[in-house]
């Protein structure tokens, strides 16, 4: 059974600060996703990393994949208030086109 | 900037009731997918439909559920008698198939009572 885990579970974190949210999988596709979700609403795509070593930047959040260690790491810098959300790190079974599997989610709180 | 569209935004019924989720994928996509999340917790995957037939489904997906791309734009989930566990937020998402990424849909709030 895939299994994707991810640490920590809640995040309370002061603006400014730096911090760094783990995904664990099991799985041995190369592909890992990150998507963010608002209370109440839809998943939005984040960054999709396709192979080893992958690395992908977007404003304040850096994505990054080791599929040698099975770990995703989304590291956020000087964290404003606007990141305040629930983060999802996704998993396919390695073909395409298929499920998605999702980590447990880290609900992220950027306090003033 | 195309978009998956889902209706109704919220559902309630009672149990034992049959309901209908519709989702308009976008348009060029050609993989669907269904999936739910029950409040405060993962997002789980129910099945997975391409040329016209269910590739893959979940344990989840019992034969209480069934999936439909009646018309060539609307691709629907069938619950037949719904359960209080049923209560979740149900997520349409459509792929290209040239690409990994899935787009999501902003969701159907199921409220079984």
């Amino acid at each position: 059974e895939l299994k994707v885990e991810q640490n920590p579970l809640f995040l309370s974190m002061q603006e400014g600060k730096n911090y760094t949210i783990y995904c664990n999988y099991s799985t041995t596709s190369d592909r890992l996703y990150w998507y963010r979700q608002d209370p109440g609403k839809s998943l939005e795509s984040l960054f999709v990393l396709l192979s080893n070593g992958a690395v992908k930047q977007e404003g304040r959040l850096m994505a990054s994949l080791d599929t040698k260690a099975r770990l995703s790491t989304l590291h956020i810098t000087a964290a404003v208030h606007d990141l305040s959300a629930t983060y999802f790190c996704a998993v396919d079974s390695g073909g395409l086109n298929e499920k998605l599997t999702f980590g447990t989610g880290t609900r992220l709180t950027i306090i003033p | 900037e195309p978009e998956v569209t889902q209706t109704p935004s919220h559902q309630v019924t009672q149990m034992g009731q049959e309901v209908i989720l519709r989702c308009v994928p976008i348009s060029n996509h050609l993989y669907f997918y269904w999936y739910r999340q029950i409040l405060g917790q993962k997002v789980e995957f129910l099945v997975s439909f391409y040329n016209n037939e269910i590739s893959e489904k979940s344990e989840i997906f019992d034969d209480q559920f069934s999936v439909e791309r009646p018309d060539g734009s609307n691709f629907t989930l069938k619950i037949r008698s719904t359960k209080l566990e049923d209560s979740a937020m149900y997520f349409c998402a459509s792929s290209s198939g040239r690409f990994y990424e899935q787009y999501f849909g902003p969701g159907t709030r199921l409220t079984v009572t």
